[in-house]
């Protein structure tokens, strides 16, 4: 078990680029859920997975934003023509089959947008 | 849909106790609390469960008033390493999940 990676680890950008994150989550772990945190505030929820079918996506999630997860194993966060705003960190979490388990969280990717 | 902490932040000296609280507006069927210290990803520490079932470490507690939808945090005999926030987390459906406003706990010598 190496717990849940993130790839990579920081980014900037500038205004209007793309830019894709990647999420390892621990094997066999069936949910992935991603995040976004910025300073001083809780994570927000962004959207989940289960194995690879995305049941829920947050408003939160404009259309610049898409996830995948095409073989249940890993998953990218994609964000299109970047804008100041998205500046935060974005957190990846796994966990287990089954209701009411713990999220497993990954170490974040910190995205600096100028 | 976020849940609502209080107190916002607390100071603590080491030794002392804590009590966190989490209300939220909408049916819990279970409650999670993570810590995140600065510039690290949460970790979690308790789930309470509908009907009372818990899962977490021995030297925290926590309660679960399902008809309140409230749930507290207790911190005893707090340590230097109880620093952080500490944030509860629901899932009303099962597909979501949102974290609550955050409760930013320092514990000092």
């Amino acid at each position: 078990d190496t717990g849940v990676s993130q790839d990579p680890r920081h980014k900037i950008t500038k205004r209007g680029q793309n830019v894709t994150f990647r999420c390892d989550p621990i094997s066999e772990h069936n949910r992935l859920y991603w995040y976004r945190q910025t300073l001083g505030q809780g994570p927000e929820f962004l959207t989940y997975f289960q194995n690879e079918a995305q049941l829920e996506k947050s408003r939160l999630l404009s259309d610049r934003f898409s996830a995948e997860r095409p073989k249940g194993s890993f998953s990218t966060l994609e964000i299109q023509r970047t804008e100041q705003g998205d500046s935060a960190m974005y957190l990846c979490a796994s966990s287990p089959q089954g209701p009411r388990e713990t999220q497993y969280f990954g170490p974040g990717t910190r995205l600096l947008v100028l | 849909q976020q849940p609502v902490q209080s107190p916002q932040a607390v100071i603590l000296r080491e030794g002392e106790d804590a009590v966190i609280n989490c209300s939220s507006s909408k049916a819990l069927y279970s409650v999670h609390w993570y810590r995140q210290k600065h510039g690290e990803a949460p970790i979690f520490l308790m789930i309470l469960l509908k009907g009372g079932e818990q899962k977490g470490h021995d030297k925290i507690s926590a309660s679960f008033n399902e008809k309140k939808q409230q749930s507290s945090l207790y911190l005893t005999a707090s340590q230097l390493s109880y620093s952080g926030t500490y944030f509860c987390g629901t899932e009303p459906t099962g597909n979501q999940f949102y974290f609550g406003t955050g409760t930013s706990l320092t514990v000092i010598p």
